[in-house]
């Protein structure tokens, strides 16, 4: 079966440090990727999805990026954080379509 | 621009009740619906839908999905406290993206 690993499960940044969030799949191969952030109260947003090594799709224009140098890591990146990317940041992953998205155990980002 | 808009936002009901989410969608090239649970972390899978009409049961949960009106509609019968909840709905459209609505937050009362 499929499983995402996300960490660190929490984290407290400074205004104006950089990120690296980190998702790594296993049990799979060739997934899609997404990563979706939930601010308080709120539903998820997509921010990017990668079908595949290398190709990163942007769905909100922002101060984050994302990479995918291998088949199973997704990174989540930011040279410069701000406050409003406080949030639930969350991992997932699509093989077998039928069985839904498998989601990891998310990140709870605070920028103080 | 692709949406997706849950309703209502919050429900609180006692336990025993039956309650009825609703989630309609505006994307291009729809692929399925999917309905998740979630409770503190991860979002958990519910349901998938892709066909009109298919009623699709878990238990005391069912959902169904209306392509023509672009709806669905998910049910939970004999409510528990165990049922409170953030119920997500999200779909699934073509070029692989998965577009989430702010989901609604049920609350049981025991």
């Amino acid at each position: 079966s499929q499983t995402i690993h996300q960490w660190p499960a929490t984290l407290v940044q400074p205004v104006g440090s950089p990120l690296s969030l980190e998702c790594t799949v296993e049990g799979t191969s060739n997934p899609n990727l997404y990563w979706y952030r939930q601010a308080a109260g709120r539903g998820l947003q997509l921010l990017f999805y990668s079908v595949g090594i290398g190709q990163i799709s942007s769905e909100v224009p922002q101060n984050l990026s994302a990479s995918r140098p291998q088949d199973r890591q997704f990174i989540l990146s930011s040279k410069k954080l701000l406050l409003s990317d406080s949030g639930f940041y969350l991992c997932a992953s699509a093989f077998r379509r039928r069985y839904g998205y498998t989601f990891g155990s998310g990140t709870r980002l605070t920028v103080v | 621009e692709d949406k997706v808009v849950q309703s209502p936002l919050s429900l609180v009901v006692h336990e025993g009740d039956t309650v009825t989410l609703n989630c309609s969608y505006e994307v291009t090239n729809f692929r399925s619906l999917l309905w998740y649970k979630q409770e503190k972390k991860a979002p958990t899978f519910l349901f998938m839908l892709t066909s009109s009409g298919i009623e699709k049961k878990s238990g005391r949960l069912s959902s169904i999905l209306d392509k023509k009106e672009l709806f669905s509609i998910l049910n939970i019968t004999a409510t528990q406290t165990g049922d409170s909840a953030v119920y997500l709905c999200a779909v699934e459209a073509l070029g692989d993206k998965i577009i989430f609505g702010k989901g609604t937050r049920l609350h049981i009362l025991p």
